[in-house]
């Protein structure tokens, strides 16, 4: 089956305690996405890539960090300098130049206490 | 610049009546108009898109949209509701060849089906 995998799906940390968020694809797609999702905000988009080994920061990257090492692969780091941690992180991929249909994992929801 | 509004945050309607899901855009440029939908604790699932093609779009499970570039708007239907419809709805526009960060996401529209 092809898709998006994100895990864990339900995450717990400490507060000032870094975490990973893990996303894999198998669609052999070109770009990836991550999003933070709020209730009532819609999502936001945190860092986004369209090729191996290069990314762009989004409208909230402040507190995160990105890296891509495989196409297949794009996980998310929360730093201790996001100062609201605690939402439902979401993954993403599409065809680099069809940014606006993306296919979805199913989701990463991190508690930060 | 471009925005989106969802101009309902909550609908409810009952199974086996239309269901109508507003969205009005602004944009500077021609915009690409999607519609996804999310059930609880999901991703998103893309339900149509619009790319200046034509005006009528026919997505999937019944769900079909209208651009109105006078009205500028993209309002989301379907003739019959079904409970298995009940989900959050995220009516999003993008500019042609924009990058990841053209894209806005509306707030999203809470759909409720009454049995």
């Amino acid at each position: 089956d092809g898709g998006i995998t994100q895990s864990p799906k339900y995450l717990f940390r400490k507060e000032g305690q870094n975490v990973t968020l893990s996303c894999e694809q198998n669609l052999n797609h070109d770009a990836m996405y991550w999003y933070r999702q709020d209730p009532g905000q819609g999502l936001r988009l945190i860092y986004y890539s369209q090729i191996v080994n290069d990314f762009q920061k989004g409208d909230i990257a402040e507190g995160y960090s990105v890296s891509r090492e495989k196409k297949e692969s794009f996980p998310l780091t929360v730093t201790s300098a996001q100062k609201n941690p605690t939402a439902f992180y979401l993954c993403a991929s599409s065809v680099r130049d069809r940014v606006g249909e993306q296919y979805f994992g199913p989701g990463t929801r991190l508690t930060v206490t | 610049a471009q925005s989106v509004t969802q101009l309902d945050s909550h609908v409810s309607v009952s199974e086996g009546t239309p269901v109508l899901l507003r969205c009005n855009y602004s944009s500077s440029y021609s915009p690409s108009l999607f519609w996804y939908v999310q059930h609880p604790n999901k991703g998103l699932q893309l339900l149509l898109k619009y790319t200046s093609a034509a005006t009528l779009v026919k997505g999937i499970n019944g769900f079909e949209a209208e651009f109105k570039k006078s009205e500028t708007s993209f309002h989301l239907t379907k003739p019959s509701a079904h409970m298995s419809d009940a989900a959050e709805y995220f009516c999003v526009v993008g500019s042609h060849g924009g990058g990841a960060d053209g894209l806005t996401f509306g707030k999203g529209t809470h759909l409720i089906i009454q049995p």
